[in-house]
């Protein structure tokens, strides 16, 4: 069965701090695929980045960059220089071979105040 | 990446009523995906829809509460029968891209009086 853990319910910062997402997963699958959303309050839910499981680079996009361990089943979401804008709800979700569509975490809620 | 539009935006019914809400991707999909978003919760899965089969429903979501239609393979219909407060929830579709990741429609944010 799969399941993913976003212990972190609410974060937060004051603009232009770094903050760090935490999500770890379970599946038995050895061919998986993790991926990040954000969801501001406009409901929206926005696509960031897909990870397979064979591939561990680590991956930097602008603010975004994301660590994947398979040694610990993370696959964690830092953003750099925190922004307003950045103030979301952030999901963590995960399918396998066995489950094409995505489970998710429960959610981190990030606030950055200005 | 596929655009995805769902019609309503946004109702609010009475109790007892039933809604159905559309989905239309702007490309031709195999896989069509019905989730649940009830309020300050996570997205829930209630039934992977496939263009020529019935529908697969996820444990605790029955055919009788959430029928789905799928006619073609741009287009998806779920059906809230029967409602009650407890069904008020952001429904929202999503279609799996090349590379499995999901993308959703905008939803529809559903209010039972």
């Amino acid at each position: 069965a799969q399941k993913v853990t976003q212990a972190q319910t609410e974060i937060s910062v004051v603009e232009k701090e770094d903050v760090t997402l935490d999500c770890v997963y379970e599946t038995r699958d050895t061919t998986y695929y993790l991926f990040w959303y954000k969801q501001p309050p406009s409901g929206e839910l926005v696509f960031l980045i897909r990870r397979n499981s064979f591939d561990e680079q680590n991956e930097i996009s602008g603010r975004y960059s994301w660590n994947f361990q398979k040694s610990t089943s993370s696959f964690n979401f830092t953003i750099t220089a925190s922004q307003v804008v950045d103030s979301a709800v952030y999901f963590c979700a995960l399918s396998d071979t066995g489950r094409r569509a995505l489970t998710f975490g429960s959610g981190t809620r990030l606030q950055v105040q200005p | 990446s596929a655009v995805i539009s769902q019609k309503p935006s946004r109702d609010i019914c009475q109790r007892g009523t039933s809604l159905t809400i559309q989905c239309q991707v702007d490309s031709q999909v195999t896989m069509m995906f019905w989730y649940r978003q009830q309020p300050g919760q996570s997205l829930t899965l209630i039934a992977t829809a496939n263009q020529g089969s019935e529908a697969t429903y996820e444990s605790g979501f029955v055919i009788d509460k959430f029928p789905i239609s799928r006619p073609n393979l741009t287009f998806s219909t779920l059906t809230v029968s029967n409602m009650s407060p407890e069904d008020s929830s952001i429904y929202l579709c999503s279609v799996e891209a090349k590379q499995r990741e999901g993308y959703f429609g905008p939803g529809t944010r559903l209010t039972v009086l």
